[in-house]
């Protein structure tokens, strides 16, 4: 158990929905990272918060926003969605600010018909 | 093209087999990590290198970063069922940043 706790575990929703996926980083974790895995792109870097600040954006879409809120727990929105938005969402936490060691969580699987 | 590519994408052995992993770049990264992530997880850090030419062992498994920091390698001796997972490499790209971007993955089975 890495002490990271992603909910819901599994998503099942339709095209054109908003969903929203929540983690909650280990205790005393400043950083949350969030990443998107699929099949054919592999883990891809999403965004990155310290402390309630946005420290790094990947290719996150527009459609896609985050934040991290003053109990360090963060949420990942995912708007209009599309077929191709189906894959695992992991959240990961880290105690300072770099990327030294990462926790993650064990994902939300997010299935979009 | 992905900035870490991993060779070979798959790869499927019998137990007590050796292997290597190989995670290429043509960039030069300040540190490289390894991941092991096994089926309905997420990835666990294994080992961070640092050091051109460093050589780290953990346990059955041997790390080494390249010398020009470039590439590293993961190396496997005797394989076991455990051993079966998704190894992932990662660094911080761009240099500087709070990005860490992974490779693109070697799936590794170990049958008994």
């Amino acid at each position: 158990d890495s002490g990271v706790t992603q909910t819901p575990k599994h998503l099942i929703t339709a095209t054109g929905q908003r969903v929203t996926l929540r983690c909650s980083p280990r205790s005393g974790d400043l950083s949350v990272y969030w990443y998107q895995q699929s099949l054919d792109q592999g883990l891809q870097f999403l965004i990155h918060y310290y402390n309630g600040e946005e420290r790094a954006k990947g290719n996150i879409l527009e459609r896609f926003s985050a934040q991290q809120f003053p109990d360090l727990h963060s949420e990942l929105n995912l708007s209009s969605l599309e077929l191709g938005d189906s894959a695992l969402y992991f959240c990961a936490s880290s105690a300072s600010r770099d990327t030294e060691k990462l926790f993650f969580g064990s994902g939300t699987q997010l299935s979009v018909l | 093209t992905q900035l870490l590519e991993q060779s070979p994408q798959f790869l499927s052995i019998q137990e007590g087999e050796n292997l290597t992993v190989y995670c290429n770049s043509s960039s030069v990264f300040s540190s490289l990590q390894w991941y092991r992530q096994e089926p309905g997880e997420g990835p666990v850090l294994l080992v961070t290198v640092v050091t051109g030419g460093e050589v780290k062992k953990l346990k059955r498994l041997t790390f080494q970063f390249g010398d020009a920091r470039k590439d590293s390698s993961l190396h496997i001796t005797a394989a076991q069922p455990g051993d079966t997972g998704l190894y992932l490499c990662a660094g911080v790209w761009p240099l500087g940043t709070d990005k860490l971007i992974f490779g693109t993955g070697t799936r590794l089975q170990v049958f008994p």
